[in-house]
């Protein structure tokens, strides 16, 4: 296992269509999250899941996301009806919990969405 | 709700030199756990050092250690023989520790450092 892996890497999308992102969380690790990152900023979270169960969704989080941990395995993350606005790095990170309480977060490298 | 700042956007330092990154926080909380992660361009952030509340003992990993001062939520990032891999942004952030708690991670808004050859 190479790490959290997210697909696709890149993503241009015109305004008002919808897109999804795929995140592969280390194996054997059961927390998975969604952070938001713009440039010069620091990753903003959106939601995070333990298994399959979505636990915490940001209340800054737009009714437009919605994301899925089917099976509590890989995730994916929609955007609907896509604005400028959304054009970000979209980055998913995993971790073991909750019995493993100092565990660091392990990042992939994120998509960047540009929404012309 | 906690909250983590970095007030320094930008630092820079010379190769084989010495740096501190500063980072405070405010929480109600009395457990929870410290991390210093490091960005590189167009590269995942990675794990540099975490710190738990509960330990009095400042983290050391090889040339990074950290000042934990928890009355006054200071936790700030030293690096020691700078090198140019050092050259990243720097985030820190919080995390929970209670079974209660929420388990996102909180950052900073990042500091930019620069290793100058």
């Amino acid at each position: 296992d190479t790490g959290v892996s997210q697909d696709p890497r890149h993503k241009i999308t015109k305004r008002g269509q919808n897109v999804t992102f795929r995140c592969d969380p280390i194996s054997e690790h059961n927390r998975l999250y969604w952070y938001r990152q713009t440039l010069g900023q620091g990753p903003e979270f959106l939601t995070y899941f333990q298994n399959e169960a979505q636990l915490e969704k940001s209340r800054l989080l737009s009714d437009r996301f919605s994301a899925e941990r089917p099976k509590g395995s890989f995730s994916t993350l929609e955007i609907q009806r896509t604005e400028q606005g959304d054009s970000a790095m979209y980055l998913c990170a995993s971790s073991l919990g909750p019995e493993n309480w100092n565990t660091e977060a392990f990042f992939g490298q994120g998509t960047r969405l540009t929404v012309v | 709700a906690q909250t983590v700042t970095q007030s320094q956007p930008e630092m820079s330092v010379q190769e084989a030199e010495t740096v501190t990154l500063s980072c405070t926080y405010d929480t109600s909380e009395s457990d929870y756990y410290l991390f210093w992660y490091k960005q590189p361009p167009s590269r995942q952030m990675i794990l540099v050092i975490r710190q738990e509340a509960y330990k009095q003992q400042n983290a050391t990993e090889n040339r990074f250690s950290v000042n934990f001062q928890k009355a006054a939520k200071s936790f700030s990032l030293k690096i020691s023989d700078s090198q140019l891999g050092d050259a990243a942004m720097y985030f820190c952030a919080y995390r929970s520790a209670f079974a209660s708690g929420t388990y996102k991670y909180i950052f900073g808004t990042g500091t930019r450092l620069k290793v100058l050859a």
